[in-house]
């Protein structure tokens, strides 16, 4: 079974352009979660889907940071514009979701570096 | 969900046993442990988890004290691919869907 994949796995922009991040989670999982970790900072949550809907968007930093998930299978981050701010390692991890599944783990993909210029 | 404390850094030489303490001394009764780790460029991944009994599975063993305020995850016999960050984390069953806190956590260095 392929795990949580992730794409790019690295980019370099320059400040101010445009970048989309793509997720794919392990086939069947409901749930997507986005986190990021900035140099020297602790890994924080940014958004979790629900199939195609927003169930917690509570840890987006800005208006700048769009995620999707149409048709409840992938899902895309994209920062616009990028600023040096940005800069980090993005992680997408997805769960199979629901209650009476006792763990719920998530499974994490590698992530994408994004370096911010 | 609770907060937890864990030291910043251990080692352990390759084979023995290494000892991870977490506390979380305002863990509620419905609160579980979990513990993750992440491997240098690697993303996160789940290791065990537990609510009050104490816990194995082949990556690990996860102890958890009676009056739960504080656990220790046991990686048996640490091997250098175990050098991490390690990661105590609780969290309540109706959460259990929703987001990871990440703290600090413990970064563990295997030496040969």
């Amino acid at each position: 079974e392929a795990g949580v994949t992730q794409f790019p796995s690295h980019s370099v922009i320059e400040k101010g352009q445009t970048v989309t991040l793509r997720c794919d989670p392990i086939s069947g999982h409901d749930n997507l979660y986005w986190y990021r970790r900035v140099m020297g900072k602790e890994i924080k949550f940014l958004l979790h889907f629900v199939k195609e809907s927003k169930q917690d968007e509570s840890g987006m930093p800005n208006n700048r940071f769009l995620a999707e998930r149409t048709g409840g299978t992938y899902s895309t981050l994209k920062v616009q514009p990028a600023e040096l701010e940005d800069s980090g390692v993005y992680f997408c991890a997805s769960s199979q979701g629901t209650l009476n599944i006792r763990i719920n783990e998530q499974f994490f993909g590698p992530g994408t570096r994004l370096t911010v210029l | 969900d609770a907060k937890t404390t864990q030291p910043p850094s251990m080692d352990c030489a390759e084979g023995r046993a290494a000892n991870l303490p977490c506390n979380h001394s305002t863990i509620s009764g419905n609160e579980y442990v979990y513990w993750y780790r992440q491997i240098h460029s690697q993303g996160p991944q789940y290791i065990i988890h537990g609510l009050k009994n104490n816990e194995t599975n082949e990556m690990a063993s996860l102890i958890i004290t009676e009056d739960r305020k504080s656990s220790t995850l046991i990686l048996p016999h640490a091997t250098l691919r175990d050098t991490a960050v390690y990661y105590c984390i609780v969290r309540s069953r109706g959460s259990t869907l929703g987001r990871l806190y990440f703290g600090r956590g413990t970064q563990l260095t295997v030496w040969p």
